[in-house]
C-alpha cells in the first residue's frame, strides 16, 4: 500500500546531542512537510518542500533543518536539541497538482530529550 | 498564529449520538479540512471542503462552511465507539498552508 513511513517511530536523545528523524513515501507526491506538535496541541508547520525547493516558516528556529536527497525521503535534524523539543513529529505529503490539496501524514515520531 | 480554532475543546457523547464540532477562522482561505488523530498517532484526512462549498457529505460526516461567518463544522452521526479520537479543523490560507487549531477531543462511550 501507498503510505508516509516515519522511522523511528520513538526517538529518545539527550540535551544538545544532535538527531535525525526520517521520512519516506511511496506515494510519488513531490511535496514533503514537517510538523511539530507537543502535547495537546495543535501541529505547527515547521518546513515544507515543493521538489527541491526548500520552504522554511518564518517563525522555525534555526536549529532545525531539513534535508530532501531524492523525491522519496526527507529527514529533520535537529542540532541541538533542548528539552523544549520534546515533542511529535509528524511528516506529511501532497500531490503535485499543487499545494491545495489533501495532505497525507505519517505515524509519527515521538522524541524525547533527557 | 493559529488559523483554525475549534469549539468545544473536548466533547463526551454515548454511542449512537451525533457530534457536533465547531470551527473558526481569521483570514481568507482556499479550502478548509478537517483531520482525525487517535492518541499518539499521525493525523488521518477526513474531509475537503473549498471555498465556493456550503456543504460537503462523506459517509457518517457532514462539514458545512460559512465564509461570511469564517466558521466551519463537523457533524458525525450516529457516533461509535471508534469514532473516539481528536478532531482537528486545518483551514488552508491564501499561501497554501494548512493551520491546525488545537482541536476537539471526542469521547463516545460504549
Amino acid at each position: 500500500d501507498a503510505m508516509v513511513i516515519q522511522n523511528p517511530r520513538y526517538q529518545v536523545t539527550q540535551f544538545g546531542k544532535p538527531v535525525t528523524l526520517s521520512c519516506s513515501q511511496t506515494l510519488n507526491h513531490n511535496v514533503m512537510y514537517w510538523y511539530q506538535q507537543k502535547s495537546s496541541q495543535a501541529p505547527k508547520l515547521l518546513f515544507h518542500y515543493y521538489d527541491k525547493d526548500f520552504n522554511n516558516e518564518a517563525d522555525t528556529p534555526d536549529n532545525f533543518q531539513s534535508r530532501r536527497p531524492n523525491t522519496s525521503f526527507c529527514f529533520l535534524d535537529i542540532r541541538s536539541p533542548g528539552l523544549g523539543d520534546a515533542a511529535m513529529y509528524l511528516c506529511a505529503t501532497s500531490s503535485n497538482t499543487g499545494l491545495g490539496d489533501t495532505q497525507y501524514f505519517g505515524p509519527g515520531t515521538r522524541l524525547t530529550v533527557l | 498564529s493559529q488559523q483554525g480554532e475549534e469549539d468545544p475543546q473536548a466533547l463526551s457523547i454515548q454511542e449512537g449520538e451525533n457530534a457536533t464540532m465547531n470551527c473558526s477562522y481569521k483570514t481568507s482561505i482556499n479550502n478548509l479540512q478537517w483531520y482525525r488523530q487517535n492518541s499518539g498517532r499521525g493525523l488521518v484526512h477526513l474531509i475537503l471542503i473549498r471555498s465556493n462549498e456550503r456543504e460537503k457529505h462523506s459517509g457518517r460526516l457532514r462539514v458545512t462552511l460559512d465564509t461570511s461567518k469564517k466558521s466551519s463544522s463537523l457533524l458525525i452521526t450516529a457516533s461509535r465507539a471508534a469514532d473516539t479520537a481528536s478532531y482537528f479543523c486545518a483551514p488552508m490560507d491564501s499561501s497554501y498552508k494548512l493551520i491546525f487549531g488545537s482541536g476537539t477531543r471526542l469521547l463516545v462511550r460504549p
